[in-house]
């Protein structure tokens, strides 16, 4: 069974600081996914990726496919950037329409 | 567009009632999914639906049944709700397969169950 881990799984940043959040899973994947859920509860899809790097804004997604490891940084956080970020990975040989969770890293950026 | 969005948006059903959980798309998706989420755990499929007529079982289906009728809507019904299925839950879709196309969530729904 793939496991997806996050950490960390609670962060608090002042404004400004850049934050990296971690995902490890355990075997070979097809895709992964960055997700996040506001404070309200809405979530939003922000990246997938199967290999290298993408970048949105201050947002950076990596991926390592032999470490089987996943990062997302954001680069300049500021308060409205506090969240949940969840991972979630597709793996190679599974069924065509499960992913699979991670808990999520609540993020707090404090001005 | 209005995207995925879900009806009701919070409810209280007592043991044993019965309800169902509207979502609708607006995006001539294919896939559509409905998760519960949990604190401590990640999202976890309930059902999911690869089309217009189809159905099928994800992580945790025991308790929900769902229906397909338009492409446009997939329903969630819980026949005789339990306290266990006191969740929020979460509709999606996708334009083809879950794992490798981004994923449209709605706003969730609150449900407790007494």
């Amino acid at each position: 069974k793939n496991e997806v881990e996050q950490s960390p799984q609670n962060l608090t940043a002042q404004e400004g600081e850049f934050i990296t959040i971690n995902c490890s899973y355990s075997v070979g994947i097809s895709a992964l996914h960055w997700l996040q859920q506001h404070p309200g509860g809405g979530i939003v899809s922000l990246f997938m990726l199967s290999s290298g790097k993408k970048k949105h804004g201050r947002l950076i997604a990596t991926i390592n496919i032999q470490e089987k490891h996943s990062s997302l940084h954001i680069t300049a956080s500021h308060p409205r950037d506090s969240a949940v970020y969840i991972c979630a990975v597709f793996y190679s040989g599974g069924s065509n329409y499960k992913l699979t969770f991670g808990k999520g890293t609540l993020l707090t950026v404090n001005p | 567009n209005a995207g995925v969005t879900q009806t009701p948006k919070f409810r209280v059903l007592k043991t044993g009632q019965s309800m169902t959980l509207l979502c609708a798309q607006d995006m001539n998706h294919e896939y559509m999914y409905w998760y519960r989420q949990d604190p401590g755990m990640g999202l976890r499929l309930i059902h999911y639906s690869v089309g217009e007529g189809t159905t099928a079982k994800g992580e945790v289906p025991d308790g929900y049944n769902v229906s397909r009728l338009k492409k446009q809507n997939f329903l969630l019904g819980l026949e005789s709700a339990a306290p266990s299925q006191t969740s929020v839950y979460f509709c999606a879709s996708s334009y083809s397969s879950q794992g490798r196309q981004t994923q449209y969530f709605g706003p969730g729904t609150r449900l407790l169950v007494l």
